[in-house]
């Protein structure tokens, strides 16, 4: 079965610090794909980015930088030079590689919530 | 942009009662997803579908049943309310394929923006 594990539920920093979110992943699957979201306060979670096992550089896209180490199944994110606009839940997910047409069932971690303070 | 659209963002229901949430989606998408989130325990599937009139268990499933006749439409139905059902709701779609090989499948979930259901 597979697990993800968000151990920080909730974060608070000031406007324009680093912040760094956890994600450790179990799966007995050598093929799956990790993905971060976001989730503001409006509700809709939007999708980050989507990372598959064979892939393990890193990715910075604007503020955004994700680090995966498969050697120690995590997947982190960070915010850099977080802004108030970063408040928000932000989940880690994992999804083994589909055996029928079904596919990407997600398993969701317990969510970290960001407190971004001006 | 896809759209996911949940037919209420705040619902209250009795204990006992039949409750529908409907989902419905403009991008064609193969599958859909029906998805609960409650504090702590992130999101949990409840059942999801890959085609029409197709539909699988997900985590969990019991106390509730799901519904897919048209393609763009995947309702999910609590047969009989109740109070440790209240949760917040989101229903979820996604393309079958997106990659090659053995990512084939595994693309993006586009969600709804919820619906909070309070069961009393």
């Amino acid at each position: 079965a597979q697990k993800v594990t968000q151990a920080q539920t909730e974060i608070s920093v000031v406007e324009k610090e680093d912040v760094t979110l956890d994600c450790v992943y179990e799966t007995r699957d050598t093929t799956y794909y990790l993905f971060w979201y976001k989730q503001p306060p409006s509700g809709e979670l939007v999708f980050l980015i989507r990372r598959n096992s064979f892939d393990e550089q890193n990715e910075i896209s604007g503020r955004y930088s994700w680090n995966f180490q498969k050697s120690t199944s995590s997947f982190n994110f960070t915010i850099t030079a977080s802004q108030v606009v970063d408040s928000a839940v932000y989940f880690c997910a994992l999804s083994e590689a589909p055996i029928k047409a079904a596919g990407n069932k997600l398993t969701f971690g317990g969510g970290t919530r960001v407190l971004v303070k001006p | 942009d896809v759209k996911v659209t949940q037919s209420s963002r705040y619902l209250v229901k009795r204990t006992g009662e039949k409750v529908f949430l409907e989902c419905v989606q403009d991008m064609d998408h193969e599958n859909m997803f029906w998805y609960r989130q409650d504090p702590g325990l992130g999101l949990r599937l409840i059942y999801f579908s890959y085609d029409v009139k197709m539909k699988e268990k997900g985590d969990i499933p019991e106390g509730y049943s799901v519904s897919r006749e048209k393609k763009e439409r995947f309702s999910l139905i609590l047969e009989s309310a109740s109070t440790n059902q209240t949760s917040m709701y989101l229903c979820a779609s996604s393309l079958f394929g997106s990659g090659t090989g053995a990512f084939l499948g595994n693309s993006p979930l586009h969600f709804g923006n919820g619906t909070r259901l309070t069961v009393t």
